[in-house]
Protein backbone atom coordinates (compact mmCIF):
# COMPACT_ATOMS: atom_id res chain seq x y z
CA UNK A 1 0.00 0.00 0.00
CA UNK A 2 1.74 3.43 -1.26
CA UNK A 3 1.01 5.78 1.54
CA UNK A 4 2.15 8.84 -0.09
CA UNK A 5 1.47 9.26 -4.05
CA UNK A 6 3.58 11.63 -5.98
CA UNK A 7 3.01 13.33 -9.31
CA UNK A 8 4.16 13.51 -11.98
CA UNK A 9 7.03 11.37 -12.38
CA UNK A 10 8.97 14.07 -14.62
CA UNK A 11 8.35 17.65 -15.52
CA UNK A 12 9.93 19.78 -17.52
CA UNK A 13 9.92 23.72 -16.88
CA UNK A 14 11.75 26.72 -18.55
CA UNK A 15 13.48 28.88 -17.00
CA UNK A 16 11.77 31.10 -14.69
CA UNK A 17 8.73 29.43 -14.97
CA UNK A 18 6.75 27.97 -11.93
CA UNK A 19 7.67 24.14 -11.32
CA UNK A 20 4.78 22.35 -9.03
CA UNK A 21 4.62 18.51 -7.67
CA UNK A 22 1.93 17.42 -6.26
CA UNK A 23 1.49 14.41 -3.21
CA UNK A 24 -1.55 12.72 -1.90
CA UNK A 25 -1.45 11.06 1.46
CA UNK A 26 -3.56 8.34 2.61
CA UNK A 27 -2.53 8.06 6.54
CA UNK A 28 -4.59 10.85 8.35
CA UNK A 29 -2.19 10.08 11.33
CA UNK A 30 0.41 12.07 9.07
CA UNK A 31 1.21 15.01 11.16
CA UNK A 32 4.52 16.16 9.31
CA UNK A 33 5.65 16.87 5.45
CA UNK A 34 8.42 17.50 4.14
CA UNK A 35 10.15 17.98 0.75
CA UNK A 36 13.32 16.79 -0.06
CA UNK A 37 15.88 17.52 -3.11
CA UNK A 38 18.06 15.40 -4.14
CA UNK A 39 20.90 15.23 -6.73
CA UNK A 40 23.03 12.20 -8.50
CA UNK A 41 25.16 10.46 -6.22
CA UNK A 42 24.32 12.31 -2.88
CA UNK A 43 21.84 12.53 -0.42
CA UNK A 44 18.01 13.94 -0.08
CA UNK A 45 18.86 17.32 1.50
CA UNK A 46 16.10 19.07 3.19
CA UNK A 47 14.49 21.62 1.66
CA UNK A 48 10.91 23.18 3.43
CA UNK A 49 8.16 21.48 5.19
CA UNK A 50 4.77 22.26 6.76
CA UNK A 51 2.34 21.13 9.94
CA UNK A 52 -1.04 20.29 8.98
CA UNK A 53 -2.18 22.99 11.28
CA UNK A 54 -0.93 25.51 8.35
CA UNK A 55 -2.45 25.56 4.73
CA UNK A 56 0.82 27.25 3.27
CA UNK A 57 4.81 27.91 4.25
CA UNK A 58 7.53 30.02 1.88
CA UNK A 59 10.75 29.64 2.34
CA UNK A 60 12.43 31.95 -0.39
CA UNK A 61 11.38 30.42 -4.45
CA UNK A 62 9.84 27.15 -1.99
CA UNK A 63 6.63 27.29 -1.42
CA UNK A 64 4.66 24.22 0.21
CA UNK A 65 0.76 24.38 0.03
CA UNK A 66 -0.92 22.01 2.02
CA UNK A 67 -4.86 21.23 1.72
CA UNK A 68 -5.77 19.38 5.12
CA UNK A 69 -9.23 18.11 3.85
CA UNK A 70 -8.49 16.88 0.52
CA UNK A 71 -5.08 14.70 2.26
CA UNK A 72 -3.15 16.86 -0.68
CA UNK A 73 0.30 18.97 -0.24
CA UNK A 74 2.13 20.44 -3.07
CA UNK A 75 5.53 22.27 -3.78
CA UNK A 76 5.82 25.21 -5.72
CA UNK A 77 9.48 26.25 -6.86
CA UNK A 78 9.01 30.31 -8.42
CA UNK A 79 11.36 31.03 -10.92
CA UNK A 80 12.68 27.87 -11.69
CA UNK A 81 16.20 27.76 -12.69
CA UNK A 82 18.89 25.15 -14.22
CA UNK A 83 20.08 24.48 -10.70
CA UNK A 84 17.05 23.21 -9.21
CA UNK A 85 17.29 20.21 -12.16
CA UNK A 86 17.02 17.41 -9.85
CA UNK A 87 14.47 14.66 -8.01
CA UNK A 88 12.43 16.09 -5.53
CA UNK A 89 10.87 13.38 -2.84
CA UNK A 90 7.54 13.85 -0.90
CA UNK A 91 7.64 12.69 2.64
CA UNK A 92 5.36 12.11 5.53
CA UNK A 93 5.82 11.46 8.97
CA UNK A 94 3.82 10.31 11.70
CA UNK A 95 0.78 7.28 13.14
CA UNK A 96 3.11 5.69 15.58
CA UNK A 97 6.09 6.07 13.62
CA UNK A 98 9.47 8.00 13.53
CA UNK A 99 10.51 7.54 10.10
CA UNK A 100 9.45 8.75 6.74
CA UNK A 101 7.24 7.48 4.27
CA UNK A 102 8.40 8.26 0.63
CA UNK A 103 6.46 9.50 -2.37
CA UNK A 104 8.43 7.95 -5.45
CA UNK A 105 9.94 10.64 -7.29
CA UNK A 106 10.11 13.42 -9.27
CA UNK A 107 12.55 14.11 -11.69
CA UNK A 108 12.49 18.05 -12.31
CA UNK A 109 14.34 19.31 -15.19
CA UNK A 110 14.86 22.76 -16.29
CA UNK A 111 15.43 23.78 -19.34
CA UNK A 112 17.70 27.36 -20.19
CA UNK B 1 21.53 21.19 10.76
CA UNK B 2 23.43 17.97 11.70
CA UNK B 3 26.56 16.61 9.51
CA UNK B 4 26.54 13.16 8.77
CA UNK B 5 29.73 10.64 7.25
CA UNK B 6 29.06 7.50 5.88
CA UNK B 7 31.85 5.03 5.36
CA UNK B 8 32.32 3.20 3.11
CA UNK B 9 30.66 5.30 -0.04
CA UNK B 10 30.64 2.43 -2.22
CA UNK B 11 31.74 -1.18 -2.33
CA UNK B 12 31.30 -3.61 -4.51
CA UNK B 13 30.79 -7.39 -2.89
CA UNK B 14 30.51 -10.74 -3.46
CA UNK B 15 26.93 -12.33 -2.65
CA UNK B 16 27.23 -14.82 0.50
CA UNK B 17 28.79 -12.05 2.26
CA UNK B 18 28.16 -9.40 4.44
CA UNK B 19 29.31 -6.03 5.00
CA UNK B 20 29.09 -3.11 7.89
CA UNK B 21 28.36 0.46 6.97
CA UNK B 22 29.51 3.49 9.41
CA UNK B 23 26.92 6.36 10.41
CA UNK B 24 29.12 8.96 12.18
CA UNK B 25 27.18 12.39 13.09
CA UNK B 26 28.84 15.73 14.37
CA UNK B 27 26.48 16.24 17.22
CA UNK B 28 24.51 14.10 19.48
CA UNK B 29 21.38 12.88 18.50
CA UNK B 30 18.55 10.50 20.07
CA UNK B 31 16.95 8.84 16.74
CA UNK B 32 18.93 7.45 13.79
CA UNK B 33 17.22 5.76 11.03
CA UNK B 34 18.50 3.26 8.05
CA UNK B 35 16.95 3.72 4.31
CA UNK B 36 17.21 1.69 1.73
CA UNK B 37 17.36 3.32 -2.21
CA UNK B 38 17.06 1.20 -5.08
CA UNK B 39 18.52 2.05 -8.23
CA UNK B 40 16.74 5.32 -9.64
CA UNK B 41 13.77 4.25 -6.69
CA UNK B 42 12.33 6.20 -3.66
CA UNK B 43 13.28 5.69 -0.32
CA UNK B 44 12.45 2.90 2.01
CA UNK B 45 12.72 3.20 5.66
CA UNK B 46 14.62 -0.40 7.04
CA UNK B 47 14.66 0.84 11.17
CA UNK B 48 14.99 2.73 13.37
CA UNK B 49 17.64 2.95 15.69
CA UNK B 50 17.69 4.68 19.38
CA UNK B 51 20.83 4.58 21.32
CA UNK B 52 19.95 2.34 24.39
CA UNK B 53 17.36 0.17 23.16
CA UNK B 54 16.91 -2.76 20.24
CA UNK B 55 16.13 -1.23 16.97
CA UNK B 56 12.65 -1.19 15.39
CA UNK B 57 12.39 -2.73 12.02
CA UNK B 58 9.65 -1.76 9.73
CA UNK B 59 7.69 -4.76 7.46
CA UNK B 60 10.05 -6.30 4.78
CA UNK B 61 12.85 -5.96 6.91
CA UNK B 62 14.14 -8.74 9.66
CA UNK B 63 16.91 -8.23 12.10
CA UNK B 64 19.20 -11.33 10.61
CA UNK B 65 19.56 -9.17 7.82
CA UNK B 66 20.16 -6.17 8.65
CA UNK B 67 21.57 -5.95 11.97
CA UNK B 68 22.11 -2.49 13.56
CA UNK B 69 24.42 -1.02 16.49
CA UNK B 70 23.70 2.23 18.22
CA UNK B 71 26.57 2.04 20.60
CA UNK B 72 26.13 5.43 21.62
CA UNK B 73 24.54 9.26 20.79
CA UNK B 74 26.68 9.74 17.71
CA UNK B 75 27.12 6.50 15.73
CA UNK B 76 25.62 3.57 13.98
CA UNK B 77 26.33 0.31 11.87
CA UNK B 78 24.05 -1.79 9.23
CA UNK B 79 25.50 -4.64 8.64
CA UNK B 80 23.72 -6.06 5.06
CA UNK B 81 24.25 -9.96 5.71
CA UNK B 82 24.76 -12.82 3.48
CA UNK B 83 24.23 -10.38 0.83
CA UNK B 84 22.57 -11.14 -3.24
CA UNK B 85 22.46 -9.27 -6.05
CA UNK B 86 18.95 -8.06 -5.07
CA UNK B 87 20.73 -5.95 -1.79
CA UNK B 88 22.54 -3.83 -4.54
CA UNK B 89 20.89 -0.74 -3.25
CA UNK B 90 22.10 3.03 -1.83
CA UNK B 91 21.77 2.65 1.88
CA UNK B 92 21.27 6.07 3.68
CA UNK B 93 21.55 6.86 7.29
CA UNK B 94 19.64 9.96 8.61
CA UNK B 95 19.06 11.38 11.75
CA UNK B 96 16.65 13.93 13.42
CA UNK B 97 17.92 17.18 13.52
CA UNK B 98 17.48 19.81 16.89
CA UNK B 99 14.49 21.26 15.25
CA UNK B 100 11.70 18.39 16.17
CA UNK B 101 11.22 15.80 13.17
CA UNK B 102 13.14 17.06 10.61
CA UNK B 103 15.22 14.44 9.68
CA UNK B 104 18.79 15.56 7.66
CA UNK B 105 20.26 12.36 5.63
CA UNK B 106 23.98 11.12 5.06
CA UNK B 107 25.71 10.92 1.93
CA UNK B 108 24.70 6.99 1.17
CA UNK B 109 26.72 3.83 0.72
CA UNK B 110 26.83 2.57 -2.92
CA UNK B 111 26.30 -1.38 -2.79
CA UNK B 112 26.70 -3.17 -5.77
CA UNK B 113 26.65 -7.24 -4.88
CA UNK B 114 28.02 -9.42 -7.76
Amino acid sequence: QQQVKQSPQSLIVQKGGISIINCAYENTAFDYFPWYQQFPGKGPALLIAIRPDVSEKKEGRFTISFNKSAKQFSLHIMDSQPGDSATYFCAARGGGADGLTFGKGTHLIIQP
Amino acid sequence: SAVISQKPSRDICQRGTSLTIQCQVDSQVTMMFWYRQQPGQSLTLIATANQGSEATYESGFVIDKFPISRPNLTFSTLTVSNMSPEDSSIYLCSVEGGRTYEQYFGPGTRLTVT
